[in-house]
């Protein structure tokens, strides 16, 4: 099975602050992974698809990079609502696998 | 508008059954991957199983025989039979449309099973 693993598990930051979240696959899956945000109570929410692709909506201060076992998630300047946790996810082989989340908190 | 909307949660004892349903609109759940993901209070994701448009299932090993992701065509409806529950399987369950992206692009509101004596 394909482990995943974000960095950090916890972020601490401003409003305006660019960050970035790692995920590293633990063998590759070439651009076949997602990023999602989830607040308190509520669903995941699509950002980046195949690596790189931003979701319809979603604003473009979000961005992913990456392939074979390394991503990243950019934030360009922290808004208040994006204060949330965000996970990575695989798709590329079953069983499907998440990233142990990353939670953004405000500083 | 595409909507998920899951429902059948609830209490229930430790080895007993449950089934999830996730009643679709906007798209048909038979033309599509369709996925359950679940959530253990304060954890994280984990994904469950998925049944793909040609009727192949895959389940994590975590649920492999005992759970069962099926769909009812002419309701657009996906299910999730839960047998030999455990205390571990307590958990929000979220039905989800994957993509052709290899994402889950739409998910549902979530329902609460609590496996529990």
């Amino acid at each position: 099975d394909i482990q995943l693993t974000q960095s950090p598990s916890f972020l601490s930051a401003s409003v305006g602050d660019r960050v970035t979240i790692t995920c590293r696959a633990s063998q590759g899956i070439s651009s076949y992974l997602a990023w999602y945000q989830q607040k308190p109570g509520k669903a995941p929410k699509l950002l980046i698809y195949a690596a790189s692709t931003l979701q319809s909506g979603v604003p473009s201060r979000f961005s992913g990079s990456g392939s074979g076992t390394e991503f990243t998630l950019t934030i360009s300047s922290l808004q208040p609502e994006d204060f949330a946790t965000y996970y990575c996810q695989q798709l590329n082989s079953y069983p499907g696998t998440f990233g142990q989340g990353t939670k953004l908190e405000i500083k | 508008e595409v909507q998920l909307v899951e429902s059948g949660g609830g209490l229930v004892q430790p080895g007993g059954s449950l089934r999830l349903s996730c009643a679709a609109s906007g798209f048909t759940v038979s033309s599509n991957y369709m996925s359950w993901v679940r959530q253990a209070p304060g954890k994280g994701l984990e994904w469950v199983s998925v049944i793909y448009s040609g009727g192949s299932t895959y389940y994590a090993d975590s649920v492999k025989g005992r759970f069962t992701i099926s769909r009812h065509n002419s309701k657009n409806t996906l299910y999730l039979q839960m047998n030999s529950l455990r205390a571990e399987d307590t958990a929000v369950y979220y039905c989800a449309r994957e993509t052709g992206g290899n994402s889950l692009d739409y998910w549902g509101q979530g329902t609460l099973v609590t496996v529990s004596s």
